[in-house]
């Protein structure tokens, strides 16, 4: 089975300082991954998503993140944040095949307050 | 905006009462799934619908609680018997059936059981 480890629960920064939030996960297999943010008061929503190829991603809103297969990271990043990236931000994984597909494992989620 | 609906937003119940919430999925998605979320955690996956067929379901899913999808369309998740411990956000979210579609979550139903 998938698992997802989020470190940080709480991020707290001034605006237009970089942002890096950190996602391992647990899984013996080929897994996409994925990074969704909920801001307050909205559904969750896909920032990105990686598959396969080129392991650095870009997503909305200038977020990218990068997957390190050695590492079993998916890293979120961001070099400038803005007031209205205050949000949660949840990395996601799944088997890219097989039983399980379908099936999304989400971390605890990282909350992150901006500071204007 | 046609994006997913769920209803009811708020349910509170007393203990040993059943509940059922209703998801409206996206009108082109045919596939349609339930998380839960409790507070502090991520979303957990309860269960998978193709149209009308239940695919996947977790082993969170006792057998208290069922899901329906009857017409390919809108499904229902109903928990009988309600416990404290079944407190939570329920998840709907759909996709269209390629290859690892984008899901798009509905706003949930807070289920708080007295």
């Amino acid at each position: 089975a998938q698992s997802v480890s989020q470190h940080n629960h709480h991020v707290i920064l001034s605006e237009a300082a970089s942002l890096e939030l950190g996602c391992n996960y647990s899984y013996g297999g080929t897994v996409n991954l994925f990074w969704y943010v909920q801001y307050p008061g909205q559904h969750l929503q896909l920032l990105l998503k990686y598959f396969s190829g080129d392991p650095l991603v870009k997503g909305i809103k200038g977020f990218e993140a990068e997957f390190i297969k050695s590492k079993f990271s998916f890293n979120l990043r961001k070099p400038s944040v803005q007031w209205s990236d205050t949000a949660e931000y949840f990395c996601a994984v799944n088997a890219s095949s097989g039983a399980g597909s379908y099936q999304l494992t989400f971390g605890k989620g990282t909350k992150l307050s901006v500071i204007p | 905006d046609t994006g997913v609906s769920q209803n009811p937003r708020h349910k509170i119940t007393k203990r040993g009462q059943n509940v059922t919430f209703r998801c409206d999925p996206i009108s082109e998605h045919n596939r349609l799934y339930w998380y839960r979320q409790t507070l502090g955690q991520g979303p957990e996956f309860l269960t998978y619908f193709q149209n009308e067929a239940q695919l996947e379901k977790s082993r969170l899913l006792s057998d208290r609680f069922s899901a329906e999808r009857p017409k390919g369309s809108f499904s229902t998740l109903e928990i009988q018997r309600t416990e404290q411990g079944d407190s939570a956000m329920y998840l709907c979210a759909s996709s269209l059936s390629g290859f690892n579609e984008k899901l798009f979550f509905g706003s949930g139903t807070q289920l708080s059981v007295l």
